[in-house]
């Protein structure tokens, strides 16, 4: 069964500073990620996925992810953090096995990023 | 495009009473999910339909539960009778599926947010 895991509830960091978010994934073939963000009182919102191709892959708002596949996992990344991204990120993933229909996305638990000014 | 849209964003009520929510998809898209969101347990895949057939329901927790989608347009999640566990924010979601240049990723509504005395 495909799983994520999200290590961190919470992520502190200063503006101007870089941020990572830290996901793994377990998957039976390939797998199909994505980086979704909760803003409070709203529902979550598509940043970035990794299908295939290139292991960077850049999203809404400055984010960027790294598929690293020996190590399972797909850390959220921004050069350069703003008060602005201070918000709840989950991490999904889809089991890309083919001739099962459509496959459900499962979702971490999610990481609470606090931006301080 | 409007986006999934959700309604009531608030809805609160006492132990006992019926509670119906309700979701309009994007158009075109022919999934349809509905998760619920709570402190404890995160972010849960209650059901999902595709093409307006439930395809899995293993997520919702008791009969008290029913979810229908009467037309590609529509969909309700009824909770019948409410309990003050059942006090969370529901969110619908839909989606085109994999393959046809598509990815999968999920689009979501801005939730119901239930609260039962």
């Amino acid at each position: 069964a495909q799983s994520v895991a999200q290590p961190e509830d919470q992520v502190n960091v200063a503006e101007g500073n870089p941020l990572t978010v830290k996901c793994t994934y377990s998957v039976s073939g390939n797998p199909y990620l994505f980086w979704y963000v909760q803003y409070p009182n709203r529902g979550l919102q598509f940043l970035l996925k990794y299908i295939t191709g290139d292991n960077l892959v850049k999203g809404s708002y400055g984010f960027e992810a790294e598929f690293n596949k020996s190590q399972t996992s797909f850390h959220l990344k921004k050069p350069s953090a703003l008060v602005s991204d201070s918000a709840l990120y989950f991490c999904a993933v889809r089991d890309d096995e083919e001739n099962t229909g459509f496959q459900k996305l499962v979702f971490g638990t999610g990481t609470r990023l606090l931006v301080s000014p | 495009d409007a986006g999934v849209i959700q309604s009531p964003r608030h809805e609160v009520t006492e132990m006992g009473q019926e509670v119906t929510l309700r979701c309009k998809p994007i158009s075109g898209h022919d999934y349809l999910f509905w998760y619920r969101q709570t402190m404890m347990r995160g972010l849960e895949l209650l059901i999902y339909f595709n093409n307006n057939v439930p395809i899995d329901d293993s997520g919702m927790p008791e009969d008290r539960f029913s979810a229908k989608m009467p037309n590609a347009s529509f969909s309700t999640l009824k909770i019948q009778p409410s309990e003050p566990r059942d006090s969370a924010v529901y969110f619908c979601a839909s989606s085109t599926p994999r393959g046809r240049g598509r990815t999968g990723e999920l689009f979501f509504g801005e939730g119901s947010r239930l609260t039962v005395l």
